[in-house]
Order: C-alpha cells, then sequence, then structure tokens
C-alpha cells in the first residue's frame, strides 16, 4: 500500500530531552515535507526537500532540523525542544513535476507535548 | 508574501445541498492549487490537484475550479451527505519568491446535518 508513515503518533517528552520524529514513504517520492499545525494558525510548513541531500527551510524552520540521507527517509530533529513546540506535526511526499512539487500525500500525525 | 484565505470558517448545510468553498490567495504566481480534507485528529487526505494551466478538476461528486488571475479557487460539492463533514484545506505551490513552498489556507469547517 502507497503511504507515509510517521512515529512515534503521539510523544511527551520534556524541555531540552532531544527528540526524533521518523518519517518515511514508499512511493519513490522526490519531495518531502514537515509541517506543524496549531489552532488558529492553520498548517505551516517547517522543512523541506526536493531530493536526497537536498532541503530548504519553510516558513517556520526555527528549532528544528532535517536530513535527507535516504530518497525514502526525511526525520525531523527537535535538537532542545520547548514548550513552544507542542503542536500536531505532518509529514508529506510528493512527485516533482518539472521543477515543483505535485499532489501531496501526508501521513497520519505525529502529536507532541513538551512539558 | 503569499496569503490564501479561505471563507466561510464554518459551514452548516442540511443533507442533500449542494454547497461551494472558497479559497482566495494574493499571489498569482503558482504552480498549482491542491484541496484536502481533514477529519478531526487525523491526516490530509488529497482531494483534487489543479494545475496553474487547468480551469478546473473533477471528481465524483467534488468540482474544483481556478481562476489565477482573480486568486481564487472554488470547491463544489454536489448533493452534500453527513460523511462529507470534515475540514477542508485549500494549499497553492508558488513559483514566484518562495518557490516549492506548500502555503495553506485557513480551512473551512464543513457541517452537514442528517
Amino acid at each position: 500500500e502507497a503511504q507515509v508513515t510517521q512515529n512515534p503518533r503521539y510523544l511527551i517528552t520534556v524541555t531540552g530531552k532531544k527528540l526524533t520524529v521518523t518519517c518515511s514513504q514508499n512511493m519513490n517520492h522526490e519531495y518531502m515535507s514537515w509541517y506543524r499545525q496549531d489552532p488558529g494558525l492553520g498548517l505551516r510548513q517547517i522543512y523541506y526537500s526536493m531530493n536526497v541531500e537536498v532541503t530548504d527551510k519553510g516558513d517556520v524552520p526555527e528549532g528544528y532540523k532535517v536530513s535527507r540521507k535516504e530518497k525514502r527517509n526525511f526525520p525531523l530533529i527537535l535538537e532542545s525542544p520547548s514548550p513552544n513546540q507542542t503542536s500536531l506535526y505532518f509529514c508529506a511526499s510528493s512527485l516533482i513535476i518539472g521543477t515543483h512539487p505535485n499532489e501531496q500525500f501526508f501521513g497520519p500525525g505525529t502529536r507532541l507535548t513538551v512539558l | 508574501k503569499q496569503e490564501v484565505t479561505q471563507i466561510p470558517a464554518a459551514l452548516s448545510v442540511p443533507e442533500g445541498e449542494n454547497l461551494v468553498l472558497n479559497c482566495s490567495f494574493t499571489d498569482s504566481a503558482i504552480y498549482n492549487l491542491q484541496w484536502f480534507r481533514q477529519d478531526p485528529g487525523k491526516g490530509l487526505t488529497s482531494l483534487l490537484l489543479i494545475q496553474s494551466s487547468q480551469r478546473e478538476q473533477t471528481s465524483g461528486r467534488l468540482n474544483a475550479s481556478l481562476d489565477k488571475s482573480s486568486g481564487r479557487s472554488t470547491l463544489y460539492i454536489a448533493a452534500s451527505q453527513p460523511g462529507d463533514s470534515a475540514t477542508y484545506l485549500c494549499a497553492v505551490v508558488n513559483y514566484g519568491g518562495a518557490t516549492n513552498k506548500l502555503i495553506f489556507g485557513t480551512g473551512t469547517l464543513l457541517a452537514v446535518q442528517p
């Protein structure tokens, strides 16, 4: 089944404890990205990647890191989480048509709480 | 800077009614526009994707149109059903300035009453 998977689905942690949220897709998509969703603020893009070893900042990259060492995986790293990073996180992927991303497929989400 | 707005923020309709959801964007330099639905606490499900060169796309009871010159897209849902109740989101990909970013609208929360 074609899908985007995220792990963990739920995570409660404490301020400053490094964590990684994994994202994997099995559709051979070039484009992958991370979003956070907050009440009243909607969905905002954190980072995106056009291909292996190619990443770029979205609208809210502060406090996050990403890496793209393999085409199928795009982990989101919080080196020192803070309470304002409590949010619902989504990973998504798509083909690139020409030079831009096409139809986006989303993972199920990761609900992160930072105490 | 691209801004995407969806009006209304919430909508309640009786079952069977045809309805239109709106998506407006400030910068017409877009590659494509995509409509999604999101059920409470769940991920986003892609409904329709319209490329910048297209005027509309259809899937079942759904029809999405795109008018780049006016910065608008509409999602038409025919013969609404309670199962259509969800939040509907639109998103654009720019080719001017902030390329290859997805910028989401604020969403419309739809409730279809049986």
